[in-house]
């Protein structure tokens, strides 16, 4: 298994312009998130999904979009970049219901780091 | 969601014992109560989860009292490459989970 795979790993952007960050999963889960960490602070949750054609907002929505049309994708649109979305971008799965264990574990990908200037 | 209060920064030394309390006045009864370990650079991972009385894996123990307002994350015998940021997570199992601040654990030689 992969796990959780992202790409870009590092973005550049100038203000005004989109780009999709890519995110990927190779578990089978149903659960799959978005959170974006700014230097020295914690995770803030961007957007999240319960299953493929299921979406919802989560701390920071404004200034993204998602879509979830399979179960192992999920990737989150920047629509206009800005300078405060400079960031590291991490997504995240888990099983959202149990699977023979109690253990809800989510797994985080390797992040994308990205620069809007 | 239930809000996690955990302290900002620990400072300990190679060989102790580390305990991480986390309070959580609001817990609902389908909660969980998940630990994660963040390095630099690298996305948070998975170290234990509980839902009540004391939860013990190859890396750390998770006490939790009888009535969940509040865990401790236990680390036994800690190394130089434990030094990271701990966060405390409560909420229903396989739902968005809402990370705090965290608690940047710093162990000297």
């Amino acid at each position: 298994n992969a796990g959780v795979t992202q790409t870009p790993k590092f973005q550049v952007l100038k203000t005004g312009q989109s780009m999709t960050l890519q995110c990927a999963q190779d578990m089978n889960h149903e659960y799959m998130s978005w959170y974006r960490q700014d230097p020295g602070m914690g995770l803030r949750l961007i957007h999240y999904s319960v299953g493929a054609g299921i979406t919802d907002q989560g701390e920071v929505p404004n200034g993204y979009n998602v879509s979830r049309s399979t179960t192992e994708d999920f990737p989150l649109r920047l629509l206009s970049a800005a300078p405060s979305q400079t960031s590291v971008y991490f997504c995240a799965s888990s099983y959202s219901s149990l699977r023979g264990t109690a253990i809800y574990e989510q797994y985080f990908g390797p992040g994308t780091r990205l620069t809007v200037t | 969601l239930a809000k996690t209060t955990q302290p900002i920064s620990m400072d300990s030394y190679e060989g102790q014992e580390v305990n991480i309390t986390c309070s959580h006045n609001n817990i609902a009864t389908n909660d969980y109560i998940t630990w994660y370990q963040q390095f630099p650079s690298q996305g948070p991972r998975f170290i234990i989860q509980g839902y009540k009385t004391k939860v013990t894996n190859e890396v750390a123990s998770l006490f939790i009292p009888a009535d969940r307002k509040s865990s401790t994350l236990s680390l036994p015998r800690v190394s130089l490459s434990d030094t990271a940021v701990y966060y405390c997570l409560v909420g229903p199992p396989g739902g968005k989970l809402i990370f705090g601040q965290g608690t940047t654990l710093q162990v000297k030689p």
